[in-house]
């Protein structure tokens, strides 16, 4: 089964950090860019940073540049989101998501598939 | 760019057409996907580039537009489509931004 798996959320205090995992299963991340949307029901659904196939360029939502990293591992089919700095704006279900690729192109932000989301709570 | 969809609620009865709507506050050429939201799951990818549907999608799911207007078209409702729809651009890429979804429910 084609699975994205998020994990690693939690409460933690303002200023905290957290650092969020999405693994493959059934698919690959290698070759692929990979974004990670979080979701409130304030905002919606909102781009938060996206990672390039081979992981050489990130990209960052100006909310949380400066204190998010985003980073890979393609041996072990999994993505990194350090999160420092955390505020109470940042509370949200953090979604992985990969480019998706259609036979002939792939698209790096057309996402597809998607993971079930981790849930970040950021309060004291 | 702000993407704004209506209605933000559609009710509508298994076997109907339903047609939803986004409009982006700024022309987005032809880079404009379609999600699917279930309660509990992620978004799954319907439509790209304004009528292309994805892998394993459906013919009864149809988009069209241009430019600021887009629509997406149910043919014949099931009972499986009853969900969230988000409208998202890519024309900013990597800044796209999301539609704030019409939840389609049964009648």
């Amino acid at each position: 089964e084609v699975q994205v798996l998020e994990s690693g959320g939690g409460l933690v205090q303002p200023g905290g950090s957290l650092r969020l995992s999405c693994a493959a299963s059934g698919l690959t991340f290698r070759g692929y860019a990979v974004t990670w949307v979080r979701q409130t029901s304030e905002k919606g659904l909102e781009w938060v940073s996206t990672i390039s196939d081979g992981g050489g360029k990130t990209y960052y939502a100006d909310s949380v540049k400066g204190r998010f990293t985003l980073s890979r591992d393609d041996a072990q089919n999994t993505i990194y989101l350090q999160m420092n700095s955390l505020r109470a704006e940042d509370t949200a279900l953090y979604y992985c998501a990969r480019a998706y690729c259609s036979i002939t192109t792939c698209y790096n932000f057309i996402l597809d598939p998607w993971g079930q989301g981790t849930s970040v709570t950021v309060s004291s | 760019i702000v993407m704004t969809q209506s209605p933000a609620t559609l009710s509508a009865s298994p076997g109907e057409r339903a047609t939803l709507s986004c409009r982006a506050s700024q022309s987005v050429s032809d880079k404009l996907a379609w999600y699917q939201q279930k309660p509990g799951q992620g978004p799954r990818l319907l439509i790209y580039s304004v009528s292309t549907r994805a892998t394993s999608i459906p013919d009864r799911f149809s988009g069209s537009g241009s430019g600021t207007d887009f629509t997406l078209t149910i043919s014949s409702l099931q009972s499986d489509d009853f969900a969230i729809y988000y409208c998202q651009q890519y024309y900013d890429w990597p800044r796209g931004t999301f539609g704030q979804g019409t939840t389609l429910e049964m009648k």
